[in-house]
């Protein structure tokens, strides 16, 4: 099983300000990799896909990058909407696997 | 609009039974691989079962492997996840989601989820 660490495990930051998550896999995952945002009670929302693809509707200022074992979910500078848990997923390997989540807090 | 409805979640005791449905609609669910994924109480999010468009092809994660069944309808545009031999650690909000793409495991939409607890 492929194994997604992410760090930090929560961020404190300000409207405005930069976000870098990451996203560690045990082994190469190649691209096969995407980010979700979730808030509470909702249904989770995809970000990106296959490392660094915007999925349809989101904006620019979220951007995603890297292959192999690490990547990185970029968050230019925060809206207040964008406070929420982040997870990687793999699809390079049976199991599917997500990470742990790193939590954006208002700072 | 492509909208996942779920239902059939409830309270139900240790060892037994629950079937969960997700009903698809504003796409041709035939086309597309479709997923269960589950929240346990303040936890992150974990991969239960994946289905193929056809129904021919599934998989499970070690966790339910053996106790859940997911199957689908595809006349009825409807998704099933047969849970048996329920445990205490099955207690989660499961959403089910479809494939973003009709062969590439990226979960796009989710339904809003329906609550199972496991518990005497």
């Amino acid at each position: 099983e492929i194994v997604l660490t992410q760090s930090p495990a929560t961020l404190s930051l300000s409207p405005g300000e930069r976000a870098t998550l990451s996203c560690r896999a045990s082994q190469s995952v190649r691209s096969s990799l995407a980010w979700y945002q979730h808030k509470p009670g909702q249904a989770p929302r995809l970000l990106i896909y296959d490392a660094s693809t915007r999925a349809t509707g989101i904006p620019a200022r979220f951007s995603g990058s890297g292959s192999g074992t690490d990547f990185t979910l970029t968050i230019s500078s925060l809206e207040p909407e964008d406070f929420a848990v982040y997870y990687c997923q793999q699809r390079g390997n049976w199991p599917i696997t997500f990470g742990p989540g790193t939590k954006v807090n208002i700072k | 609009e492509v909208q996942l409805l779920e239902s059939g979640g409830g309270l139900v005791q240790p060892g037994g039974s629950l079937r969960l449905s997700c009903a698809a609609s504003g796409f041709t669910f035939s086309n597309y691989g479709m997923s269960w994924v589950r929240q346990p109480p303040g936890k992150g999010l974990e991969w239960v079962s994946a289905i193929s468009s056809s129904g021919a092809s599934t998989n499970y994660a070690d966790s339910v492997k053996g106790r859940f069944t997911i199957s689908r309808d595809n006349s009825k545009n409807t998704l099933h996840l047969q849970m048996n031999s329920l445990r205490a650690e099955d207690t989660a909000v499961y959403f089910c989601a479809k494939y973003r793409i009709p062969d590439k495991i990226y979960f796009d939409p989710w339904g809003q989820g329906t609550l199972v607890t496991v518990s005497s």
